[in-house]
């Protein structure tokens, strides 16, 4: 069971590049979500997407795009890589279930892509 | 608008004493209370949630609307139990998650 898959696990960038961070799950998950993680700020959610071909903004989506390309994947871009886009990246997914009368939302992180821009 | 705070950023306790880890959060309606865990350099892991009213790994919380609280508490802390704690919210109807800014708990030997 792969369950959330993130790729690179590493990345060095020099400002002004670009990349995509490469997210997948294996769960057949409709909601997915990229987070990002900084010391003392905690997580703060970029972007989601509830279902296949929907995209929403987070707390913090300034200076990255994404892509729902199919229900199991979902990118992050960041087009012109700045310094303060150094963290840690979180790719999760989330699904809809009924637990008790009470609907559950059991998240899955990915093993996070520790991005440096200098 | 929801948020949720951790005043502790660091918190250290000896192998054996009580731990608890604060969390409280602001939301105007029901909301869903999680505490998930990061192990050194891991991805993060569901802890706990509210509404299971379980004890994983010795650890428990209760959720007090009245006080907007829900520490996470354990009798006897472990070496083991060296982690980055995060508390969370959703609410009612919706799949968004909300950090704190999390809690590391050192365990002295």
């Amino acid at each position: 069971n792969a369950g959330v898959t993130q790729t690179p696990k590493f990345q060095v960038l020099k400002t002004g590049q670009s990349m995509t961070l490469q997210c997948a799950q294996d769960m057949n998950h409709n909601s997915m979500y990229w987070y990002r993680q900084d010391p003392g700020m905690g997580l703060r959610l970029i972007y989601y997407s509830a279902s296949e071909g929907t995209t929403d903004k987070g707390e913090v989506p300034n200076g990255y795009n994404v892509s729902r390309l199919n229900k199991r994947e979902f990118s992050l871009r960041l087009e012109s890589a700045a310094p303060s886009q150094t963290s840690v990246y979180f790719c999760a997914s989330s699904e809809r279930r009924r637990l008790r009368a009470v609907f559950n939302y059991g998240y899955t992180f990915g093993s996070g892509t520790r991005l440096t821009v200098v | 608008a929801q948020r949720v705070t951790q005043p502790e950023k660091l918190l250290s306790v000896f192998k054996g004493a009580p731990v608890e880890l604060k969390c409280n959060y602001s939301y105007s309606g029901s909301p869903e209370l999680f505490w998930y865990v990061q192990y050194s350099r891991q991805r993060l892991q569901l802890l706990l949630r509210h509404i299971s009213r379980e004890s994983i790994k010795g650890f428990t919380a209760d959720l007090n609307k009245g006080e907007t609280s829900f520490h996470l508490k354990k009798p006897f802390a472990q070496e083991e139990d060296s982690a980055m704690y995060y508390c969370a919210l959703r609410g009612f109807g919706n799949e968004k998650l909300t950090f704190g800014t999390g809690t590391r708990l050192t365990i002295i030997p």
